[in-house]
Parts: C-alpha cells; structure tokens; sequence
C-alpha cells in the first residue's frame, strides 16, 4: 500500500497558486518526499523532493512540517497546464520501487 | 535533464502474439529500472524491478513467464508481453533511478500503449 494520502481532486483557479497537501505519517528518518505530476496519457514528471528542509526549484516549492509527517506541494501561480494528477511520493533513494496511491487530480480552472 | 525513452509509443497486435517494449535511458546509467502497468482512470501500479545482469523482482501477481523481463546494459530494458490477450491492453510505463549532485530520484519513460485485438 502507498505511504502516503491525498485529496482525491481539487480546484484552483488560474494564476493563483495551488496548494496540495499530503500526510505521510509514517515516514521513516532516512525517507525523503518526492512529488510527481501526470500529465493525461504521459509518463510521469518529477518535480521536487525533500528531506526535512523546505524546497524551491523552478516548477515548485515544497513545505514539509517540523515533525515530517505531512508535506505540502505549491504552484505559485497555476496554468492551465498545470492540470494533471500529482502524487506524493515517500523513499529512501533513487532505487526504491514506488508503490503509486492515487494522487490528486488538480483542476485549474479559466 | 535526464530523459528516459520508450519505443514504440503504441502498438497493436493480435491476440496471441509477443511484444517488445524498449526502456532506454539516454543520457545516463541505470543499474535499476522498473516497469509500471497502468489501466484507464487508475494509479500506476509496479509491475517489477529490473536490474542489469540479474534476473528481475516481480511483484506479487505478476506472471514472469508472460512478462519478460531483460536488463542487457545499464541503458536498456526490455518487456516483452508474451501471448498477449485483450485484458493485456494497457499503457506501460518504465522508470530509471539517476543520482546526481542535485538530484536522486526516478525519472520515467513516455509511456506505451499497448491494444490487443
């Protein structure tokens, strides 16, 4: 089973930013969160990970609480091709085997 | 960024006959690979590990016989859908662990979709 629970869905409207939360309270010391999107009919696109320390690339900023057992994934500013579903993702390295919950399917909305 | 490719994008064949979906990682080495299975409206689902040199880890419910698995260099995997049937039509999904300065994570293929008529 996933380690990690989502909302099924949720909306935002366009060139706000979109805030999607995640619990993963089960998370192990040496286990970082990683986040990936879906794209309908595309593989997977990663987008940030993190260990215990807030992240910010170039698509994303990742908050993750003090205790570690909940993460939360912003788009600044969501566009329309930002719909897609995106999963939470907990693992130790680059080899663990990812065991997919369902993610939550984001609705930017004009 | 590292890129993953799979070929071909789509097929179709008939019922009964074998498949071969390529993974390559293309700008990288990946000791480990891992095919995903997805059905319509549904989360990926592991299917099995690949590892180079060795023999793949199958998740539990997962036919080796009819899902071949083969791991013949650090860019390449293949699975071969073996007489393959209807319910065998999916999209199929591979994934390639890089580990980088910046970076350590999976990065996925395109995707396959596979029709069996």
């Amino acid at each position: 089973d996933a380690k990690t629970t989502q909302p099924p869905s949720m909306d935002c409207a366009e060139g706000r930013a979109a805030n999607l939360p995640c619990n993963h309270s089960t998370i192990s010391g040496n286990e970082y969160v990683y986040w990936y999107r879906q794209i309908h009919s595309q593989g997977p696109q990663y987008i940030i990970h993190g260990l215990k320390n807030n992240e910010t690339n170039e698509m994303a900023s990742l908050i993750i609480t003090e205790d570690r057992k909940s993460s939360t994934l912003i788009l600044p500013h969501a566009t329309l091709r930002d719909t897609a579903v995106y999963y939470c993702i907990v693992g130790s390295n680059r080899d663990d085997k990812i065991i997919f919950g369902k993610g939550t399917r984001l609705h930017i909305l004009p | 960024g590292a890129v993953v490719s799979q070929h071909p994008s789509r097929v179709i064949c008939k019922s009964g006959t074998s498949v071969k979906i390529e993974c390559r990682s293309l700008d990288f080495q990946a000791t480990t690979m891992f095919w995903y299975r997805q059905f319509p409206k549904q989360s990926l689902m592991l299917m099995a590990t690949s590892n180079e040199g060795s023999k793949a880890t199958y998740e539990q419910g997962v036919e080796k016989d009819k899902f071949l698995i083969n791991h013949a260099s650090l860019t390449l995997s293949t699975l071969t859908v073996t007489s393959a049937h209807p319910e065998d039509s999916s999209f199929y999904i591979c994934s390639a662990g890089l580990a980088g300065a910046s970076t350590d994570t999976q990065y996925f293929g395109p995707g396959t979709r596979l029709t069996v008529l």
